[in-house]
């Protein structure tokens, strides 16, 4: 059973900083996904990983598959970037069944 | 863009009382989730689905909860008899499959409260 660790659980930021989330998981994968949550409820998929690095506008997520690592930055933070953020995984399952095993989230909060 | 949608977004309940959610997944996709999030709790994987069948069920869905997909478009999750304890947001999933590792789509989730 792969355990998804991140951290921090709570990050309060000023607008234009540069934000920094963390995860750790435990067992192989064959990918990661970084999903963001608001308010509402709703969640959304804003990166799928299997290796390296992705980029959309000011979000940055990275992996280290050896060290079972990963990272998601967001540049130039702004209060809409306010949410949720969720590390999930997809078991190293030979792609039999891609069930997601979740982190338990970091809330970010950005004041202007 | 397409688009997983799941209905009732809120559904209140009597204790005992049979509840169905409703998700329509993407119409191409070939493997379906129901999650569920307690409040304040990590989402948690309830059961998955492909090739009309039930491929892996956690020990969260027991004999009270089932899945269909009965005319190729709708998936449901039916709870027999609710518990007070099944008070949580439900969200349903789908990936295509088409390759080895896909992006999740998440409908907007059905807050289900039971009373």
């Amino acid at each position: 059973k792969n355990e998804v660790e991140q951290s921090p659980q709570n990050l309060t930021a000023q607008e234009g900083e540069f934000i920094t989330i963390n995860c750790s998981y435990s067992v192989g994968i064959s990918a990661l996904h970084w999903l963001q949550q608001h308010p509402g409820g709703g969640i959304v998929s804003l990166f799928m990983l299997s290796s390296g690095k992705k980029k959309h506008g000011r979000l940055i997520a990275t992996i280290n598959i050896q060290e079972k690592h990963s990272s998601l930055h967001i540049t130039a933070s702004h209060p809409r970037d306010s949410a949720v953020y969720i590390c999930a995984v997809n078991g190293d399952s030979g792609g039999s069944n891609y069930k997601l095993t979740f982190g338990k989230g970091t809330l970010l909060t950005v004041n202007p | 863009e397409p688009e997983v949608t799941q209905t009732p977004s809120h559904q209140v309940t009597q204790m005992g009382q049979e509840v169905i959610l409703r998700c329509v997944p993407i119409s191409n996709h070939l493997y379906f989730y129901w999650y569920r999030q307690i409040l304040g709790q990590k989402v948690e994987f309830l059961v998955s689905f492909y090739n009309n069948e039930i491929s892996e069920k956690s020990e969260i869905f027991d004999d009270q909860f089932s899945v269909e997909r009965p005319d190729g478009s709708n998936f449901t999750l039916k709870i027999r008899s609710t518990k007070l304890e099944d008070s949580a947001m439900y969200f349903c999933a789908s990936m295509s499959g088409f390759v080895e590792n896909t992006e999740a789509f998440f409908g907007q989730g059905t807050r289900l409260t039971v009373v």
